[in-house]
């Protein structure tokens, strides 16, 4: 069975410019999570979709960051436009059960660079 | 708020010897968990620990909970390299983890 796939893995933007984040869950889960980890900090919820709504996006930083779950599948999360301490992993993690956040399963992480 | 405290955050260790990770939490919760990180992977989830004095035990890993001190435990015993890796502990609020800073563990031989 496949896991959580993100892509890109990597990314290199300038500041200001506009980068999309593309997580795949695994197939079934209705519980989709992004996280970011800043360098050096803690990773941090970024917030919490249950099939195509959003069930919790308080750890959304700004309103430059949008999360969409189109069809309750994948989900994307725009950058726009990118500032430098935008920089960081970002995680997607999918869980099949309401309620029990650690059975989340994590991708690989995407890691965002802006320059 | 809750805040999730891990050390050390780093921690280099010779093979074959014995060390524990701490992570303390600010407020109650019920279920910790502990991830480990290979650099550029994914986090791999190693032990959830849903009740107070829970032990979990995973080949030279072994990882315990005392909710009464907030505290988790995860002790490493005789060491070898392929140990070697970034450790999360994370507390479950409300359907999120929040996170410690994690504990990146270097073993030497």
């Amino acid at each position: 069975e496949a896991g959580v796939t993100q892509f890109p893995s990597h990314s290199v933007i300038e500041k200001g410019q506009t980068v999309t984040l593309r997580c795949d869950p695994i197939s079934g889960h209705d519980n989709l999570y992004w996280y970011r980890r800043v360098m050096g900090k803690e990773i941090k919820f970024l917030l919490h979709f249950v099939k195509e709504s959003k069930q919790d996006e308080s750890g959304m930083p700004n309103n430059r960051f949008l999360a969409e779950r189109t069809g309750g599948t994948y989900s994307t999360l725009k950058v726009q436009p990118a500032e430098l301490e935008d920089s960081g992993v970002y995680f997607c993690a999918s869980s099949p059960l309401q309620g029990v956040a650690a059975e989340a399963f994590f991708g690989q992480g995407t890691r965002l660079t802006v320059v | 708020e809750l805040k999730v405290e891990q050390n050390p955050l780093f921690l280099s260790m010779q093979e074959g010897k014995n060390y524990t990770i701490y992570c303390n939490y600010s407020t109650t919760s019920d279920r910790l968990y502990w991830y480990r990180q290979d650099p550029g992977k994914s986090l791999e989830s190693l032990f959830v620990l849903l009740s107070n004095g829970a032990v979990k035990q995973e080949g030279r890993l072994m990882a315990s909970l005392d909710t009464k001190a907030r505290l988790s435990t995860l002790h490493i015993t005789a060491a070898v390299h392929d140990l070697s890796a970034t450790y999360f502990c994370a507390v479950d609020r409300s359907e999120k983890l929040v996170f410690g800073k994690g504990t990146k563990l270097t073993v030497n031989p």
